[in-house]
C-alpha cells in the first residue's frame, strides 16, 4: 500500500513552462515532506523539502506548495529548462522512515 | 567528499547464482538504508542500519536477502539464491544520524537476474 499518491506519472512541456507534479498523504504523523530529482543512472538527490506548518517554500526555480488540511502537496518548476528533465519523487518521513511517491518523469522540450 | 559509493553499478547474474552488492557511506554517517527501485513498484526501504545495528529490517522480501553492517563505513546486500523477480536497482542511502531529514543516495546497482 503505498503511503503516497503521486501524480501524474509523466508530463512534458516546453521550455519556459511550469510542469506541477501533486502528491497526497494520509498518514498525519509524517512531520517533512521532501522531493527528489533523479537523472538517469544516478541515485535521487533532494531537491527541495518543506514542513507541514509551512504553506510555501521556494528555492530558486523550485516551489512547494503545502495544503495541510486537504493532506497535499505539490511542486512547480518555474521557467522550466531542459536540464530540469529528470524523475521527480514526493517523499514523507516520519521518524528514520522516507515514504516515497511514484515518481513523474518530466520532459522539458527546447 | 565522495559521496555514497556503491559497487559494483552493474551485475548480471544466473537464477540461483548468489549476488553481493556492497554500499560505502559517507563517512561519519550513522545511519545507512538500502532501496530497491522497480518499475512496478517503485522506491522501498529493503533494510535500515544506526550505528551499525539493523533496526528496520521489515522491508526485506525473503529470507534469501540478507544484509550486514560489520563497521561504521561497510555494508553488504546479499541475495541468495537470486530470481529473475530480483531484478532491480538497489541503493544504498546514508544520512548523518537517526531521524535526519537528508539522505544522501548511491548511484545504484542495476541488478539483472536472468
Amino acid at each position: 500500500q503505498q503511503q503516497v499518491k503521486q501524480s501524474p506519472q509523466s508530463l512534458i512541456v516546453q521550455k519556459g513552462g511550469i510542469p506541477i507534479i501533486n502528491c497526497a498523504y494520509e498518514n498525519t504523523a509524517f512531520d517533512y515532506f521532501p522531493w527528489y530529482q533523479q537523472f538517469p543512472g544516478k541515485g535521487p538527490a533532494l531537491l527541495i523539502a518543506i514542513r507541514p506548518d509551512v504553506s510555501e517554500k521556494k528555492e530558486g526555480r523550485f516551489t512547494i506548495s503545502f495544503n495541510k488540511s486537504a493532506k497535499q502537496f505539490s511542486l512547480h518548476i518555474m521557467d522550466s529548462q531542459p536540464g530540469d528533465s529528470a524523475t521527480y519523487f514526493c517523499a514523507a518521513k516520519y521518524d528514520y522512515k522516507l515514504s516515497f511517491g511514484a515518481g513523474t518523469t518530466v520532459t522539458v522540450r527546447a | 567528499d565522495a559521496g555514497v559509493i556503491q559497487s559494483p553499478r552493474h551485475e548480471v547474474t544466473e537464477m540461483g547464482q548468489e549476488v553481493t552488492l556492497r554500499c560505502k557511506p559517507i563517512s561519519g554517517h550513522n545511519s545507512l538504508f538500502w532501496y530497491r527501485q522497480t518499475m512496478m513498484r517503485g522506491l522501498e526501504l529493503l533494510i535500515y542500519f544506526n550505528n551499525n545495528v539493523p533496526i528496520d529490517d521489515s522491508g526485506m522480501p525473503e529470507d534469501r536477502f540478507s544484509a550486514k553492517m560489520p563497521n561504521a563505513s561497510f555494508s553488504t546486500l546479499k541475495i541468495q539464491p537470486s530470481e529473475p523477480r530480483d531484478s532491480a536497482v538497489y541503493f544504498c542511502a546514508s544520512s548523518l544520524q537517526k531521524g535526519s531529514e537528508k539522505l544522501f543516495f548511491g548511484s545504484g546497482t542495476q541488478l539483472s537476474v536472468l
